[in-house]
């Protein structure tokens, strides 16, 4: 079965440093997103993707998050100068059309120290 | 600003018991509300109900809505150990069709006792 891939599986950095969390989306899916999960509260919405712009986002992402596909198969987010705050596990998915279909990659769980 | 709320927190019962997981909602919008299962990592689909009344069914769980009353159920019968996860509800609006995004529930841990 056709599988979200992320890397790594657990990244640790330093508060202020840079990250970018990497996701490989199903290949012939159309439409990408990024939740996160901080530990013990729900998972929450922070961007989707669509023919290489974003078509929605919410409030928790500001100006230090950014999401790319730089290659047609990678789709990145990009966290600028974390903050302990950012601790959370993040997951990609992919659909090929809106939530029908929608598949969660197994996670990044990024610790911010 | 669309709202889940599942009850219970969290479930503790034994081998063989049967259960139901509670999900009620407020959004603007909706289109369909969708259900998962979290055991280590990523959420896992078990089912997405667009319409009131029509129970969907997959081996020992099915799950119903009631959109007049804005909620669903899940229930499992004769759980296993394996049954154990946190059991996440969301919802699924209309902001731009393709783009939906999913507003989740805080989950219910059920944990099955041997």
């Amino acid at each position: 079965e056709p599988e979200v891939t992320q890397t790594p599986s657990h990244q640790v950095t330093q508060m202020g440093q840079e990250v970018i969390l990497r996701c490989v989306p199903i290949s012939n899916h159309l439409y990408f997103y990024w939740y996160r999960q901080i530990l013990g509260q729900k998972v929450e919405f922070l961007v989707s993707f669509y023919n290489n712009e974003i078509s929605e986002k919410s409030e928790i992402f500001d100006d230090q998050f950014s999401v790319e596909r730089p290659d047609g198969s990678n789709f990145t987010l990009k966290i600028r100068s974390t903050k302990l705050e950012d601790s959370a596990m993040y997951f990609c998915a992919s659909s090929e059309q809106g939530v029908r279909g929608y598949t969660f990659g197994s996670g990044t769980r990024l610790t911010v120290v | 600003e669309d709202k889940v709320v599942q009850s219970p927190l969290s479930l503790v019962v034994h081998e063989g018991d049967t259960v139901t997981l509670n999900c009620s909602y407020e959004v603007t919008n909706f289109r369909s509300l969708l259900w998962y299962k979290q055991e280590k990592k990523a959420p896992t689909f078990l089912f997405m109900l667009t319409s009131s009344g029509i129970e969907k069914k997959s081996g020992r769980l099915s799950s119903i809505l009631d959109k007049k009353e804005l909620f669903s159920i899940l229930n499992i019968t004769a759980t296993q150990t394996g049954d154990s996860a946190v059991y996440l509800c969301a919802v699924e609006a209309w902001p731009n069709f393709g783009n939906e995004k999913l507003t989740f529930g805080t989950g219910t841990r059920l944990t099955i006792i041997p």
